[in-house]
């Protein structure tokens, strides 16, 4: 399997833009979570899918980010209007069951906002 | 809601040596603690996990204790070498049913330089 695949790599775009990160879990996984970095805060936990279902998004900082799962293969995070304060790094990882706790992380995008 | 400390933040030491880093949880219900690490320009990677019902688990030149009524636990690394520097991430969560899947909260993180 190639693992959690996460596109793009890297993302530059100016405030105001729509941005758009996606995220491949790994087949078979039920469950999906999309993390943001940054030096500030560490790894923070922002929306988690069980079954493409979001299941607790109180992570989420405010209304212009919202996520997406529309099948067991694919989910978005999108930030519209982005701003500089969304830079970060963002990493979707992924999670067989309950029973088998660990997660798989994808390579994380990097999102300047200028 | 639970709360990782982690610490040191930074650590520095000579090839060949141990290195350790602690990390206390605060919510007494977590029973899962794994460990990431997180090489530069890459996401963690899960490298060692123990569960609240073992005191101290090993693999190889890692190996993680807890202890449950101090809410502490440690990851332990022997013999270390240069590849070994990366971040090292902590985590607690609850496990045991669909809602807390998600609850992995980390720490801040300790980055581990190790010196040829």
């Amino acid at each position: 399997d190639a693992g959690v695949i996460q596109s793009p790599r890297h993302e530059v775009t100016e405030m105001g833009q729509e941005v758009t990160l996606r995220c491949k879990p790994i087949s078979g996984h039920d469950y999906l979570f999309w993390y943001r970095q940054t030096m500030m805060r560490g790894l923070e936990l922002l929306i988690y899918f069980n079954n493409n279902v979001p299941i607790d998004d109180s992570g989420m900082p405010e209304d212009r980010f919202s996520a997406k799962m529309p099948n067991a293969s694919f989910s978005t995070l999108k930030i519209q209007p982005s701003e500089p304060r969304d830079s970060a790094v963002y990493f979707c990882a992924s999670s067989p069951s309950p029973g088998t706790p660990w997660q798989y992380f994808g390579p994380g995008t990097r999102l300047t906002v200028t | 809601g639970e709360n990782v400390e982690q610490h040191p933040s930074t650590l520095s030491v000579q090839e060949g040596d141990s290195a350790v880093i602690k990390c206390t949880y605060s919510d007494s219900a977590s029973n899962y603690f794994p460990w990431y690490k997180q090489e530069l320009g890459k996401g963690p990677q899960l490298i060692i996990d123990i569960r609240s019902n073992v005191g101290e688990k090993k693999d190889q030149r890692i190996a993680v204790t807890l202890n449950k009524t101090a809410k502490h636990f440690s990851l332990h690394i022997t013999e270390t070498q240069p590849e070994d520097s990366a971040v090292y991430f902590c985590a607690a969560s609850i496990r045991g049913d669909t809602r807390s899947q998600g609850n992995l909260i980390f720490g801040k993180g300790t980055k581990l330089s190790v010196k040829p």
